[in-house]
């Protein structure tokens, strides 16, 4: 069975204080792992899609990266709108298209 | 503007009074799903639609229907609610013929709250 752990649960920064959220996965053959965020009371948003071992992708300040068996979000110099909650997903060679979700990490950004 | 759009948005009920949430997508997508989203335990995926008149069970399926007749509907049906069912749920479509993994897309969302 696909697992999915994000840690850490929540975390908060001061504005401009650079961290990584980690995402560890078990996966029966990753076909593509995704990143989402989400703000309250919204549906998630998507970020990146990574699809093999030290692929990297970026969008603004975020930089997303993927090794076998983790994947990090790193987010430098951070501004109280990246405040939301990340979620982390799987997808497998098999299976029904079925996304596998993490708990998501709830990051906050003080001004 | 593509978006997944579901109704309504919080819905307060008794158990057992049947109650259908409607989630339509403009984007012509193959793929539709359900998920519901409870503290601690994430997303979790309750049934899916690969296609037109083709739907399958998801992880927790029990106490939930769902059909598809048209593209773009994919509506979720509790025959007789009970409290567990209260959640947060989210319909989500993607397509298939896209090539590489294309990123699901989510509706706003549906807070059901069953006394």
């Amino acid at each position: 069975e696909d697992q999915v752990t994000q840690s850490p649960e929540a975390l908060r920064l001061q504005e401009g204080e650079s961290s990584s959220l980690n995402c560890s996965y078990t996966v029966s053959g990753l076909r593509g792992l995704f990143w989402y965020r989400q703000d309250p009371g919204k549906g998630p948003e998507f970020l990146f899609t990574l699809y093999s071992a030290g692929e990297e992708k970026e969008k603004e300040r975020l930089k997303a990266t993927l090794t076998k068996k983790e994947s990090f979000l790193h987010i430098t110099a951070p501004k109280p709108e990246d405040s939301a909650t990340y979620l982390c997903a799987v997808i497998s060679n098999f299976g029904n298209e079925k996304l596998t979700f993490g708990t998501g990490t709830r990051l906050t950004i003080i001004p | 503007e593509a978006q997944v759009t579901q109704n309504p948005r919080y819905l307060i009920t008794v158990t057992g009074k049947k109650l259908t949430v409607t989630c339509s997508q403009n984007m012509n997508h193959e793929y539709m799903s359900w998920y519901r989203q409870d503290p601690g335990l994430g997303l979790r995926q309750i049934y899916y639609s690969m296609n037109v008149e083709v739907t399958d069970k998801g992880d927790v399926p029990e106490g939930y229907k769902v059909s598809r007749k048209e593209k773009r509907n994919f509506p979720l049906i509790l025959e007789s609610p009970s409290p567990n069912q209260t959640s947060l749920y989210f319909c989500a479509s993607s397509s298939l013929s896209a090539g590489k993994e294309s990123p699901l897309h989510f509706g706003n969302g549906t807070r059901l709250t069953v006394t």
